[in-house]
């Protein structure tokens, strides 16, 4: 499936370090969407845009920023991350005017020390 | 409140048996599409299948077909001739038309062992 990537694939990072995940999607779809999915939890929705604009911003922790440059690409900036967000980042994307579902990239497996 | 309910937490079956998840759902709403996905150990988030709720004919996508019952709200998925690599997790999920941007409702997933 090469129609979400996403990069990195894994990613360490201390809890003072800056990071960043990025997202490219080639489907021509004009929704993103950021998941953050941990061990024995439902898949959690952390961000949606939609058209460019931040469309959801499910209560998610100030650490997390989220930038969406261009309907093809979606960031998710990490600054001073703690240890339980620690978990594999899902970037999704949709054409947000038809519900055909959501297409993944493979995610970032994050690991916070 | 809108919910995916998966009683199943997993399953384990033979190869090329038939397997079948359940899925159960919640929502007010009388317009909506139902998913499931499928997650297999690599962690890639596929798109098994979709339904639309305004159809009665079920959904088929070769050996996976669902049984949608929209008045019970449930939507289980078959599994037909299962293979190795069914072995994932599986979600059902469902959106609603009257979110412009679909947002999907998830389930908390089924783990699917398929044994040689």
């Amino acid at each position: 499936e090469t129609g979400v990537t996403q990069t990195p694939r894994h990613l360490v990072m201390g809890m003072t370090n800056k990071k960043s995940l990025k997202c490219e999607q080639h489907l021509g779809h004009n929704a993103m969407y950021w998941y953050k999915q941990s061990a024995k939890k439902p898949l959690e929705l952390m961000f949606v845009y939609s058209l460019e604009e931040r469309v959801e911003n499910n209560s998610v922790p100030s650490r997390f920023s989220p930038e969406c440059p261009n309907s093809s690409h979606l960031f998710l900036h990490l600054h001073t991350l703690q240890p339980e967000d620690s978990a594999l980042y899902l970037c999704a994307s949709s054409q947000g005017d038809h519900p055909g579902g959501q297409y993944f990239g493979p995610g970032t497996r994050l690991t916070v020390t | 409140a809108q919910t995916v309910t998966q009683s199943q937490p997993e399953m384990s079956v033979q190869e090329a048996e038939t397997v079948t998840l359940s899925c159960t759902y919640d929502t007010s709403e009388s317009n909506y599409y139902l998913f499931w996905y499928k997650q297999p150990p690599s962690r890639q988030m596929i798109l098994v299948i979709r339904q639309e709720a305004y159809k009665q004919q079920n959904a088929t996508e070769n050996r996976f077909s669902v049984n949608f019952q929209k008045a019970a709200k449930s939507f289980s998925l078959k599994i037909s001739d299962s293979q190795l690599g069914d072995t994932a997790m599986y979600f059902c999920a469902f959106s609603v038309t009257s979110d412009s941007n679909y947002q999907l409702i998830w389930g908390a997933g089924t783990k699917l062992i398929i044994k040689p």
